[in-house]
C-alpha cells in the first residue's frame, strides 16, 4: 500500500524568509503525480502545486517550488518570500492510476510578522 | 460557476441517530470521494467512486455508507455503528486522468451531541 508521510506536524518562518516542508512516500509504482495542497483557516483544500513522476525537472508555481528526489521518494515544498496568507495546514498527497489519492497528515505552517 | 457544494457547513446530531451529508458536484467529474479529517491524522478516506452506480470502501468505511445513483452526487450517511463521529467531514472531485486535482467542497462539520 502507498504510504505519505510528513515529520513536521509545525513549522513556523519569519516574513519574507524561505521555509522547506518534508515529505516521504513509498510506492513500487514508476509513474504517478505527487501533490501540495494547502488548506487555510477557512479549510477550504486548494492546490499549490503538482508534480509528473516521470519528469525530472522540478515544477514550480510563483514563489512555490518543490525538490523532488526520485530515487529517495522524496517531495519537499519550498515556499519562498513567506507571505501571511501562507500560514495554512500543507498536505502533501499521491496519486496513482485510478486509485485513491492518498494524503500525509500534514504541516501547520505559521508565518511570524 | 462549476464547483463542489457541501451541506450543511455545520451539523449536530444526537448518539444514535444516523445522519446524511450532502455532495454534489457539476463538474461533470467521474470520480468523487468522501475523507474524515481528524486534528493529527490529516485525510483519511472514507469512501470512493469513480462510476455511476459503483462505490468502493477506503481506509476507514466501517460505520458509514454511500450511494452514487447520479454522476453529480455522492451522499454519505453516518450510521449509528460509527463509533466517533465527531469529525470534520470533506468531499472531493475529480476527472479519472492520473495527473488530475481533486476538487473539494468546504466541509461539514458533524458534532454528536
Amino acid at each position: 500500500a502507498q504510504t505519505v508521510t510528513q515529520s513536521q506536524p509545525e513549522m513556523s518562518v519569519q516574513e519574507a524568509e524561505t521555509v522547506t516542508l518534508s515529505c516521504t512516500y513509498d510506492t513500487s509504482e514508476s509513474d504517478y503525480y505527487l501533490f501540495w495542497y494547502k488548506q487555510p483557516p477557512s479549510r477550504q483544500m486548494i492546490l499549490v502545486i503538482r508534480q509528473e513522476a516521470y519528469k525530472q525537472q522540478n515544477a514550480t508555481e510563483n514563489r512555490f517550488s518543490v525538490n523532488f528526489q526520485k530515487a529517495a521518494k522524496s517531495f519537499s515544498l519550498k515556499i519562498s518570500d513567506s507571505q501571511l496568507g501562507d500560514a495554512a495546514m500543507y498536505f502533501c498527497a499521491y496519486n496513482f492510476g485510478n486509485e485513491k489519492l492518498t494524503f500525509g497528515t500534514g504541516t501547520r505552517l505559521t508565518i511570524i510578522p | 460557476d462549476g464547483g463542489i457544494t457541501q451541506s450543511p457547513k455545520y451539523l449536530f446530531r444526537k448518539e444514535g441517530q444516523n445522519v446524511t451529508l450532502s455532495c454534489e458536484q457539476n463538474l461533470n467529474h467521474d470520480a468523487m470521494y468522501w475523507y474524515r479529517q481528524d486534528p493529527g491524522q490529516g485525510l483519511r478516506l472514507i469512501y470512493y467512486s469513480q462510476i455511476v452506480n459503483d462505490f468502493q470502501k477506503g481506509d476507514i468505511a466501517e460505520g458509514y455508507s454511500v450511494s452514487r445513483e447520479k454522476k453529480e452526487s455522492f451522499p454519505l450517511t453516518v450510521t449509528s455503528a460509527q463509533k466517533n463521529p465527531t469529525a470534520f467531514y470533506l468531499c472531493a472531485s475529480s476527472t479519472n486522468y492520473l495527473n488530475t486535482e481533486a476538487f473539494f467542497g468546504q466541509g461539514t462539520r458533524l458534532t454528536v451531541v
